[in-house]
């Protein structure tokens, strides 16, 4: 399968935790995303990587949140001291860069499963 | 970041066409419109996009406003796979991160 994985599929932790969830982008895939998805609303977006450089963090991402994607390859994301807000579904997705001549918004991005994360 | 709004739910019939709208009155010039869905229990999967013309490919169509405020995504023949929550979604040209609103979950009766 070529497609986006994460792993795990589901988290269930108590509170004060450390979790980490790994996701793998399809390899020519140089962007990759992170957003959280809880019940019933669309998926908020958290941050992104351009290779292995973070470009963006939304203000969602508090300082207990950390994302790296050292090689530019596969990506992972930290939350520290768990709370039960944090309990939520956290997809990733990867896409292509536009080249020098298009736009960012062009390019579809394609999402892997999900980690159902419950904080107990 | 101004999210798009959409109607919380709508109905079909199976193979019946669905025009399931969006809009987006605050978008910028050279931010795209792309429509995702998704299933119960898996990621957003891509439908389609466009800027300014209607498109058209496999799955569905989009006819945009001319003043790009609003959009519809057209399916012409619903089926029983179809029923999932779509998503309109405005794509920010700086970095191409999606802003979700809460979408239309479509349901399609045999």
């Amino acid at each position: 399968d070529t497609g986006v994985s994460q792993n795990p599929r589901h988290k269930i932790t108590k509170r004060g935790q450390n979790v980490t969830f790994r996701c793998d982008p399809i390899s020519e895939h140089n962007r990759l995303y992170w957003y959280r998805q809880t019940l019933g609303q669309g998926p908020e977006f958290l941050t992104y990587f351009q290779n292995e450089a973070q470009l963006e963090k939304s203000r969602l991402l508090s300082d207990r949140f950390s994302a790296e994607r050292p090689k530019g390859s596969f990506s992972t994301l930290e939350i520290q001291r768990t709370e039960q807000g944090d309990s939520a579904m956290y997809l990733c997705a990867s896409s292509l860069a536009p080249g020098l001549a298009g736009f960012s918004s062009y390019n579809e991005q394609f999402f892997g499963p999900g980690t159902r994360l419950t904080v107990l | 970041d101004a999210k798009t709004t959409q109607p919380n739910s709508m109905e079909s019939n199976e193979e019946e066409p669905v025009h399931l709208p969006c809009n987006h009155s605050t978008i910028s010039g050279t931010d795209y419109i792309h429509w995702y869905r998704q299933l119960p229990s898996q990621g957003p999967e891509y439908v389609i996009h466009g800027l300014t013309s209607n498109v058209n490919n496999r799955m569905a169509s989009l006819a945009i406003a001319e003043d790009r405020k609003s959009s519809t995504l057209i399916l012409h023949r619903a089926t029983l796979r179809d029923a999932a929550v779509y998503y309109c979604t405005r794509v920010y040209n700086q970095g191409g991160k999606l802003i979700f609103g809460q979408g239309t979950e479509l349901s399609v009766k045999p």
